[in-house]
């Protein structure tokens, strides 16, 4: 069964220095990825997905991933981090069960920035 | 409109009360759920609704009573919850067959 494995549940950076969470992923056919950003109180936010053409995705403020068959990992970046990135990210994977697609949450990754 | 809506913000109940969330979505999906998340967690599954039917029930307790009046709305009823339910209460929705899910901003539950 499909499944993802967030490799750090605490980040801290800079502001301004790169951001990099990371995810391996456990799939036995092509996945669909996702990662999806919290902010405190909130919901969800949709940040980018891949579903099989570009292994690069770009996101939403400035997020993207690379999607890397032989190495299982979906890793998301930033080139700059900014004191609003401060949130929880969730890397995500499409389990198609009963007919139905459902959504198989990482553990989540908090991002601290610091000025 | 790519919003999800969700009402109320916060709710108190005590272990005798019956109160119901509500959530909202005017972007025609067919497609609508609810989450479940514990502090420091990420959001588990509770329920599906396909074209206004129940189509997953994740082993929820029948103290969680969802319901979807029509394709625009989705409730959750709940009835003598304890105090291990307080929780954030996700509402999602998408089209119908398709991956991505939208969220609400969530109603933040307490049961005393």
């Amino acid at each position: 069964a499909q499944s993802v494995t967030q490799l750090d549940s605490h980040v801290s950076v800079s502001e301004g220095t790169p951001v990099l969470l990371r995810c391996n992923y456990s799939s036995s056919y092509s996945p669909s990825l996702f990662w999806y950003v919290q902010h405190p109180n909130k919901g969800l936010q949709l940040l980018l997905k891949y579903t099989s053409a570009a292994t690069l995705v770009k996101g939403i403020n400035g997020f993207e991933a690379e999607f890397k068959k032989s190495e299982t990992s979906f890793h998301l970046t930033k080139p700059s981090a900014h004191m609003s990135d401060a949130a929880e990210y969730f890397c995500v994977v499409r389990r198609f069960s009963g007919g139905y697609n459902k959504l198989i949450f990482g553990a989540g990754t908090r991002l601290a920035v610091h000025p | 409109d790519t919003e999800v809506t969700q009402t109320p913000k916060h709710l108190v109940m005590g272990m005798t009360n019956k109160k119901s969330l509500k959530c909202e979505q005017h972007m025609g999906h067919r497609a609508m759920y609810w989450y479940k998340q514990k502090a420091k967690k990420p959001p588990e599954l509770m329920f599906v609704y396909s074209y206004e039917k129940l189509s997953i029930n994740e082993s929820v307790p029948s103290r969680f009573s969802p319901e979807c009046p029509n394709s625009s709305l989705l409730n959750l009823h709940l009835h003598a919850l304890q105090p291990e339910d307080s929780a954030l209460y996700l509402c999602a929705s998408s089209q119908e067959g398709q991956e991505t899910q939208y969220f609400g901003p969530g109603t933040r539950l307490l049961v005393l």
